[in-house]
């Protein structure tokens, strides 16, 4: 069975730390991989996809993502966090066939002065 | 221009009431989606309809019945309501997805469900 684990539930880091999300699907095949933020009281914003192609993938407001095939993983990265980062995020994965998203449980980011 | 939009944004109800959430998009899109987010931010899917469609329907009460009047709407409407339907509800939004061209989903603003 497909499954996506975010290890960490809670993170915190200071304004102009660097960020790492860590993310690990359990697939049969690779699959398309994404990632969303959710601001309080929002609704979820993408940040980022991975298709296929270069492994490491460029999204908005700083973000990038690299694609592991050997450590199923696809971590998000910023190399440096702004306070307006706080939020909830998610990382997802979607078989290649079909259009069902299957999310993780999310990490929460908390940015301190 | 709002792309997914959801109403009501809070929902506050008794047990055993029935109530409506509406969901309507205008990206054109084909299929169109449910969410139910718990207590615990875990996001798991209910349904998928596409062009008005039932494709997806996981484990879910049947008190909770999907409705697609046509493309651009999905609502979610649930019987007879129980404390553990509280929770925050997304509607979501794609293209009809093409194998080996997925589309992303457009997720709405969310509806605040609170069942007391």
């Amino acid at each position: 069975a497909q499954s996506v684990t975010q290890p960490d539930i809670h993170i915190t880091v200071s304004e102009g730390a660097s960020l790492e999300l860590r993310c690990n699907y359990s697939y049969g095949a690779t699959p398309y991989l994404f990632w969303y933020v959710q601001s309080p009281g929002q609704g979820l914003q993408l940040l980022l996809k991975y298709f296929s192609g270069d492994t490491l993938v460029q999204g908005i407001k700083g973000f990038e993502a690299e694609f592991k095939r050997s450590q199923s993983s696809f971590n998000l990265r910023k190399p440096s966090v702004h306070w307006s980062d706080a939020a909830e995020y998610f990382c997802a994965v979607a078989p290649v066939t079909g259009n069902q998203f299957y999310f993780g449980t999310g990490t929460s980011l908390t940015v301190i002065p | 221009d709002t792309a997914v939009s959801q109403t009501p944004k809070y929902l506050v109800t008794q047990m055993g009431n029935d109530k409506s959430i509406k969901c309507e998009q205008n990206l054109g899109h084909d299929t169109m989606y449910w969410y139910k987010q718990d207590s615990k931010k875990f996001l798991k899917i209910m349904f998928s309809y596409n062009n008005k469609e039932l494709i997806i329907n996981e484990t879910v009460p049947n008190r909770f019945s999907p409705k697609s009047p046509d493309k651009a709407h999905l609502n979610l409407h649930i019987n007879s309501l129980e404390l553990g339907d509280s929770a925050v509800y997304f509607c979501a939004s794609s293209q009809a997805s093409v194998i080996g061209d997925y589309n992303e989903q457009f997720f709405g603003p969310g509806t605040r469900l609170t069942v007391l």
